[in-house]
């Protein structure tokens, strides 16, 4: 069965301080992994994929298929990051099937 | 593009009604799909189309659920009768479909409803 795990429903941060968010999954073959966030009074929107190994408004994320995870980091928070994250799973021929989110509060 | 527009925003009834809501994808997408949020659930997928097509509906809580896309510019999501424990933000994403799902949804910006 597929399943996706974010463990932390809420991460609070200073700005400036690092970030990760968790996200762990189960799968008996290979997905394809994902970052979702949902910024206040807008679109869930895709953050970034772990094929494209891109970095996006700072943030990186690497599969580890040996723990089954798929953080996401940023080195240095900024208030522009508080938003809601999903990590996202696809498998083959299946939908995309997201974790409960993670709210991300950085203050100043 | 407006990108994916569902209706109502809002709708608020009372239990045992009947509940629709829309979607619009966006032109030229392909796949459709569909999700409930809800604090204690996260995001849930409902049921999903390809070209039309229902491809997989095992996310429908029940029967009291059903939905439908009769054209590549229209999907409905129907609750009869509607329990107080449907409430949440029911969102509709659209996609290109090439063969394989890509990922990259587009998303709406959700129905909230509330079953009193």
């Amino acid at each position: 069965a597929q399943r996706v795990t974010q463990p932390e429903k809420l991460l609070s941060v200073f700005k400036g301080a690092p970030v990760e968010l968790k996200c762990n999954y189960s799968y008996s073959g290979s997905p394809e992994l994902f970052w979702y966030v949902q910024y206040s009074r807008q679109r869930l929107q895709l953050l970034l994929r772990h094929i494209s190994r891109e970095s996006i408004k700072g943030f990186t994320a690497d599969l580890n298929k040996g723990e089954t995870s798929f953080h996401l980091k940023k080195p240095f928070a900024q208030e522009e990051d508080s938003a809601m994250y999903y990590c996202a799973l696809m498998g083959t021929g299946t939908a995309l099937i997201f974790g409960k989110g993670t709210t991300l509060s950085v203050s100043s | 593009d407006a990108g994916v527009i569902q209706s109502p925003r809002h709708e608020v009834t009372e239990m045992g009604q009947e509940v629709t809501l829309r979607c619009k994808p966006i032109s030229g997408h392909n796949s459709l799909f569909w999700y409930r949020q809800t604090m204690m659930r996260g995001l849930e997928l409902l049921i999903y189309f390809n070209n039309n097509v229902p491809i997989d509906d095992s996310g429908m809580p029940e029967d009291r659920f059903s939905a439908k896309m009769p054209n590549a510019s229209f999907s409905t999501l129907k609750i009869q009768p509607s329990e107080p424990r449907d409430s949440a933000v029911y969102f509709c994403a659209s996609s290109l479909y090439s063969g394989r799902n890509t990922g990259e949804l587009f998303f709406g910006e959700g129905s909230r409803l509330t079953v009193l």
